[in-house]
């Protein structure tokens, strides 16, 4: 089993869907988690991070994350063809904050 | 734009070549970060430096040289690489190693292609 694992892409939504991201980890010491988006080309770009059980919303972003079932998701509300890009899910175990990716999901935003 | 700054942003040499990356951040972070990324895969940690001190090494070649002046600047240096260290460097920054709730934040990173 990976250590993280995210669903196999492309996902593609229409524009103003809400786009659902999944991913999976196999630590139960795992503490924290992050999404990051790269779009083609460029740098990962810090979207959400979470550390405590329940939803996280900044915007049209909510993170999610339930630890008794090793799952955090990312959900994009009224998507638009601006967040078609690579999504990486990050967990960090603790010590010396070293991030453990996923493969990421390529979402592509229909107009 | 970010607030790690990469420089170069592309970079072409040859095997024989010693040239260096150059990260910057003034986030009064105090740990920095090398990752490589190869087209359509996640990054992969190189080194991590806490207070300027070398903490983690993935165990990388030694080819692959780190180097942290201060705390804002982090340096590879690069000496006889081969054509598969053709990749993205990505330079990352957090406040601290030691709060795992800290996330990284990286620069734009810089392309490197050895002939």
């Amino acid at each position: 089993q990976k250590e993280v694992e995210q669903n196999s892409g492309p996902l593609s939504v229409p524009e103003g869907a809400i786009a659902s991201l999944n991913c999976t980890y196999s630590d139960r010491g795992s503490q924290s988690f992050f999404w990051y988006r790269q779009y083609s080309g460029k740098s990962p770009e810090l979207i959400m991070f979470i550390y405590s059980n329940g939803d996280k919303e900044d915007g049209r972003f909510t993170a999610q994350l339930n630890k008794a079932s090793q799952y955090v998701s990312l959900l994009i509300r009224d998507s638009q063809p601006s967040d078609s890009a690579t999504y990486l899910c990050a967990v960090n175990k603790g010590a010396n904050s070293k991030l453990t990716f996923g493969k990421g999901i390529t979402l592509s935003v229909r107009p | 734009d970010t607030e790690v700054t990469q420089t170069p942003k592309h970079l072409v040499m040859g095997m024989t070549n010693k040239k260096s990356l150059k990260c910057e951040q003034h986030m009064g972070h105090r740990a920095m970060y090398w990752y490589k990324q190869k087209a359509k895969k996640p990054p992969e940690l190189m080194f991590v430096y806490s207070y300027e001190k070398l903490s983690i090494n993935e165990s990388v070649p030694s080819r692959f040289s780190p180097e942290c002046p201060n705390s804002s600047l982090l340096n590879l240096h690069l000496h006889a690489l081969q054509p598969e260290d053709s990749a993205l460097y990505l330079c990352a920054s957090s406040q601290e190693t030691q709060w795992s709730n800290q996330p990284q934040h990286f620069g734009d990173g810089t392309r490197l292609s050895i002939l």
